[in-house]
């Protein structure tokens, strides 16, 4: 079973700080994603990554930045946090040649 | 890009009880993916149906694609307390897998 772990799980933040939610896979997957969800909706895709040291924006990047230092790991960065961006934080990976995305437990932000 | 759309926000069922989740699309799909997200969760994938195919089972769920009507459904049979959950449908598109999801579907089996 795919292991994608997110740190930390929740996070109350002040609005204008800054804010890095983490992400770790040990399956060695190429492929990893940041998604968003709002309470009643579906989740929406901000940046994912096909290779270690490379991101790519995905439908709604405005407000997040993504790095991606190693092959394991994946971190989104709101350099300045808004109320608009509470919200909780999917994490997922994939590898190259399958078709089954392994989504982390999430991580709930609530910025005030 | 068009969303999957789930056609029920809320279904409330029996334990035992068959249930079936529609969703629709708008826009030409190579595949469709049903996900269940449980309380505290991430989705989970269930099933995946490829645009050439018309069902796919797997255990007691059963996925349908339609596409001359742009429309897909998940039945789940003999439902438990365990099925309670959000179910999602998603459309890959582009490369690298990226997913649009639904808004979900609220399934309680349970009180």
């Amino acid at each position: 079973e795919a292991a994608v772990t997110q740190s930390p799980r929740s996070k109350v933040a002040v609005t204008g700080g800054k804010v890095t939610l983490s992400c770790h896979q040990t399956n060695n997957h190429d492929y990893m994603y940041w998604y968003r969800q709002d309470t009643g909706h579906g989740l929406r895709l901000i940046h994912y990554s096909y290779v270690a040291d490379s991101t790519e924006k995905g439908d709604i990047p405005d407000g997040y930045k993504a790095s991606r230092p190693s092959q394991e790991n994946f971190s989104l960065i709101l350099e300045l946090a808004s109320l608009s961006q509470t919200a909780v934080y999917f994490c997922a990976s994939k590898d190259r040649g399958a078709t089954e995305v392994f989504f982390g437990k999430g991580t709930r932000l609530t910025v005030v | 890009s068009q969303l999957a759309e789930e056609n029920l926000w809320a279904l409330s069922v029996h334990e035992g009880e068959s249930v079936t989740v529609n969703c629709s699309y708008k826009t030409s799909i190579t595949a469709l993916q049903w996900y269940r997200q449980k309380s505290g969760e991430g989705p989970a994938q269930l099933i995946l149906i490829r645009s050439n195919e018309r069902e796919k089972r797997n255990g007691r769920l059963r996925a349908t694609l339609d596409t001359s009507s742009q429309s897909s459904s998940l039945s789940i049979t003999a439902t438990r307390c365990e099925d309670t959950a959000v179910y999602f449908c998603a459309r890959p598109f582009g490369s690298f897998n990226k997913l649009t999801f639904g808004a979900g579907t609220r399934l309680a089996v349970c009180p």
